[in-house]
This record gives structure tokens, C-alpha cells and sequence, in this order.
């Protein structure tokens, strides 16, 4: 079965610090996708990035970066030189490949607060 | 520009009646998909729709009901049968039922029943 965990419930940080979200997923599946979200307060999920289970070369764009290791399971997502406009919830999601549609599995979420 | 509509933003009922959210994208996706959010707590799948006129449950379709009669709408009637309607819906649609493609998300409604 599938399983996103994010043990952060929640973090704040001063803002211009770095700070990292971590997220640990579950599946038996050898192909699968990992994919961050970020809910602002006005409530849209806004996609930020999906990653393969087949490539696990590191991401960058911009402030966000994100580490995916499959020996560890996890999928850690790091805002460098955060901003308040950063403050939101993330969240963590696994997709399978041959899932037509079915399960795509959040985690719980991380409120992030940047604060000035 | 295109995207995903859900009106209203907000929604007030009297317990016991049943209440329909709307939604419709004109992403000319194939799938469609209906989330519950409760404060602090992650998303919950209602109901889903890969193709029209097909539609299945999800973890928490008890008290819930779809429709998918058009491609482009995939409305969601809360009944009086759901115990805890208060939350926030969020309707998304994805262009296919691929697991790679992301799942794109509308602004949400949030219900409250008093």
C-alpha cells in the first residue's frame, strides 16, 4: 500500500533562513512519481514539481530545491533564503504509474510560517 | 486562461439538506477528482472520474454523491446522509489517468453546516 509521511507538522522560521520539509513515502511499486504542492491561505493546491522514481538527479529552481533519495524513501523539498510569502502548507503526494487515475496519496501536510 | 472553476467559494446549509458543488474545468482533461480537507489534516478522496458518464469511490464517499455527464463537469451533492459535511472541497482534474501527470486544482469551496 501506499504511504506519504510528513513527520513536520509544523515550522517557523525567521524569514531569509534556509529550511527544509521532509517527506518519507511507501510503495512496492518500481515506477512512481513524487510530486510537492504548496497551499497558500487562499486554498489552491499549486503544483511545484514532480519527480520519477527512475531519476533521482537532484532539483533546482530558484529558492526551491529538492532532494530525492530512493535509499532512504524520501523526497525532501528546501527553501533557501525563505520569504513570508513562502508561509503556506506543503504538501508531499506519490503517484503510481499504472494506477489509471486512482491513487495519488498525500502526506498530511507541513505549515510553514515565515515570519519577518 | 484555462483552469478549474468551483463556485461557490463559500457555502452555508441547514442540516439536513443536501447541497451540490460545482465544478468545471476547461483543461480538456479526461479525469476529474473530488478532495475533502478538514483543518490541519491532509486530503481525503471522494469520488473520482476518468472518463465521462464513469465514476468510482473513493475512501470517503459515504454521504456523497457525482455526476459525470460532460467532460468538462463533474458537480459533487453533499446529502443529508453525510454526518460532518463542514469542510473544504477541492475539485481537481488531471489529462489523463497516467500516474505521471499532476493532479491541477480549483480554488475550493468551503461548506459549513449548521
Amino acid at each position: 500500500a501506499q504511504k506519504v509521511t510528513q513527520a513536520q507538522t509544523e515550522i517557523s522560521v525567521v524569514e531569509k533562513e534556509d529550511v527544509t520539509l521532509d517527506c518519507v513515502y511507501e510503495t512496492r511499486d518500481t515506477t512512481y512519481y513524487l510530486f510537492w504542492y504548496k497551499q497558500p491561505p487562499s486554498g489552491e493546491l499549486v503544483f511545484l514539481i514532480r519527480r520519477n522514481s527512475f531519476d533521482e538527479q537532484n532539483e533546482i529552481s530558484g529558492r526551491y530545491s529538492w532532494n530525492f533519495q530512493k535509499s532512504t524513501s524520501s523526497f525532501n523539498f528546501t527553501i533557501t533564503a525563505s520569504q513570508v510569502v513562502d508561509s503556506a502548507v506543503y504538501f508531499c503526494a506519490l503517484s503510481e504509474a499504472d494506477n489509471y487515475g486512482q491513487n495519488f496519496v498525500f502526506g498530511p501536510g507541513t505549515r510553514l510560517s515565515v515570519l519577518p | 486562461d484555462g483552469g478549474i472553476t468551483q463556485s461557490p467559494k463559500y457555502l452555508f446549509r441547514k442540516e439536513g439538506q443536501n447541497v451540490t458543488l460545482s465544478c468545471e474545468q476547461n483543461l480538456n482533461h479526461d479525469a476529474m477528482y473530488w478532495y475533502r480537507q478538514d483543518p490541519g489534516q491532509g486530503l481525503r478522496l471522494i469520488y473520482y472520474s476518468q472518463i465521462v458518464n464513469d465514476f468510482q469511490k473513493g475512501d470517503i464517499a459515504e454521504g456523497y454523491s457525482v455526476s459525470r455527464e460532460k467532460k468538462e463537469s463533474f458537480p459533487l451533492t453533499v446529502t443529508s446522509a453525510q454526518k460532518n459535511p463542514t469542510a473544504f472541497y477541492l475539485c481537481a482534474s488531471r489529462p489523463d489517468r497516467g500516474g505521471r501527470s499532476p493532479l491541477h486544482f480549483g480554488n475550493g469551496t468551503r461548506l459549513t453546516v449548521t
